[in-house]
């Protein structure tokens, strides 16, 4: 089983609104990655947890807050948000890198987000 | 600086053409993959090479990763309508201070029936 599910399929809220992602994988893995991405651009990393601790923030704003309640689990809170932030929301999981291993990510269908 | 060169960015051509699409970087990668994104999906992974030199070989596709691990290629042969997508490259550089990924641009195909 490679997969890795996301909740909800797509997200419409104003710039008030309080809204959490949710993210899944039953594939053992312990690291786990939230990224975002732009129509017809590549993903760009956002957050990555490893062991369930927070191991890499891309300087992302404070109006995204990533949580890691156990290790199949990952969230995404969002408060505040702005319409520049409208975009695919996607979650991925790997085994923690390591030399000498496939180093394999993957990556759930994503979170179709748009801020009004 | 974009670490992961990716070319060409747009290719559309007729289905049973053939095409190449190309991954080059400056930098050693420890390992690298090759995913297909559909609009409103998540990338599918389709291949990881680790190995200088190797050739990979799914179907119709065949994947090549350069000997001194700093480049790869996709070759699609007869290519169909189902394989029209955006297909990205991401190499992996092992850092202590924190591995990712990084991605090429990405390539979209468009295949015409």
């Amino acid at each position: 089983d490679t997969e890795v599910t996301q909740t909800p399929k797509h997200l419409v809220m104003g710039m008030t609104n309080k809204k959490s992602l949710k993210c899944e994988q039953h594939m053992g893995h312990r690291a786990m990655y939230w990224y975002k991405q732009k129509a017809k651009k590549p993903p760009e990393l956002m957050f990555v947890y490893s062991y369930e601790k927070l191991s890499i923030n891309e300087s992302v704003p404070s109006r995204f807050s990533p949580e890691c309640p156990n290790s199949s689990l990952l969230n995404l809170h969002l408060h505040a948000l702005q319409p520049e932030d409208s975009a695919l929301y996607l979650c991925a999981s790997s085994h923690p890198f390591r030399q000498g291993s496939y180093n394999e990510q993957f990556f759930g269908p994503g979170t179709r987000l748009t801020v009004l | 600086t974009q670490l992961l060169e990716q070319s060409p960015q747009f290719l559309s051509i007729q289905e049973g053409e053939n095409l190449t699409v190309y991954c080059n970087s400056s930098s050693v990668f420890s390992s690298l993959q090759w995913y297909r994104q559909e609009p409103g999906e998540g990338p599918v992974l389709l291949v990881t090479v680790v190995t200088g030199g190797e050739v990979k070989k799914l179907k119709r596709l065949t994947f090549q990763f350069g000997d001194a691990r700093k480049d790869s290629s996709l070759h699609i042969t007869a290519a169909q309508p189902g394989d029209t997508g955006l297909y990205l490259c991401a190499g992996l550089i092992l850092k202590t201070s924190g591995s990712r990924l990084t991605f090429g641009e990405g390539t979209q195909l468009t295949v015409n029936p």
